[in-house]
């Protein structure tokens, strides 16, 4: 069975610190990867995907950014963190084909201080 | 592009009470819908799904079906528990089909 693992689970930052998230998927190749921010009494925002190593999509300008080293990695950083940057970061992966029905992880909740 | 609005919340009800969350969708052509919860502190889990018109999704004792006619997948439960009490998010696939759209959420409270 597929898996998908996020950390860290929460995260404490200063304005102005750099970031990495990291998301991880076992039990599947090949699948498109996503990075959603959830912000306090909000719906999700489609922040990156990435349909395969190297393809990223940005769908927001941001101070983020997102790697995707390997086939099941996908990494959001930033050079330098804003207040507007906390929230509740969600990695998600769908098959490549199909009727792109999304799986999600645990989520990292981020608190810029 | 592709949309979708869900009723705004909270929704309260006691325990065994009927449940619906409106949801409505615009889209070009006829795209997967699906139902999606979100227990407080954990990521979203799929919850339903339908891949077309006249569908209908269920799982757990919720249901939801795909109308064209009135461009809508509204959720429904029978008999809602205190376990029930979540936030539960509409979504579609976007115009591209590269990624999901999800609505605002509808946070459901249950008490006994």
């Amino acid at each position: 069975s597929q898996t998908i693992h996020q950390w860290p689970a929460t995260l404490v930052q200063p304005v102005g610190s750099p970031l990495s998230l990291e998301c991880t998927v076992e039990g599947t190749s090949n699948p498109n990867l996503y990075w959603y921010r959830q912000a306090a009494g909000r719906g999700l925002q489609l922040l990156f995907y990435s349909v395969g190593i190297g393809q990223i999509s940005s769908e927001v300008p941001q101070n983020l950014s997102a790697s995707r080293p390997q086939d099941r990695q996908f990494i959001l950083s930033s050079k330098k963190l804003l207040l507007s940057d906390s929230g509740f970061y969600l990695c998600a992966w769908s098959v490549m084909v199909g009727p792109y029905e999304q799986y999600f992880g645990p989520g990292t909740r981020l608190t810029v201080t | 592009g592709n949309s979708v609005t869900q009723m705004e919340g909270p929704v309260t009800l006691s325990e065994e009470a009927f449940l619906t969350i409106n949801c409505t969708y615009t889209a070009t052509g006829y795209p997967s819908l699906f139902w999606y919860v979100q227990y407080p502190g954990e990521g979203l889990q799929l919850l339903l799904k339908a891949t077309k018109a006249d569908d209908k999704g269920s799982n757990k004792g919720f249901e939801a079906t795909y109308r064209k006619e009135t461009t809508s997948f509204h959720l429904e439960k029978g008999s809602v528990q205190v376990s029930d009490s979540a936030v539960y998010f509409c979504a579609t696939v976007n115009q591209a089909g590269t990624a999901l759209i999800f609505g605002k959420g509808t946070t459901l409270s249950v008490s006994s």
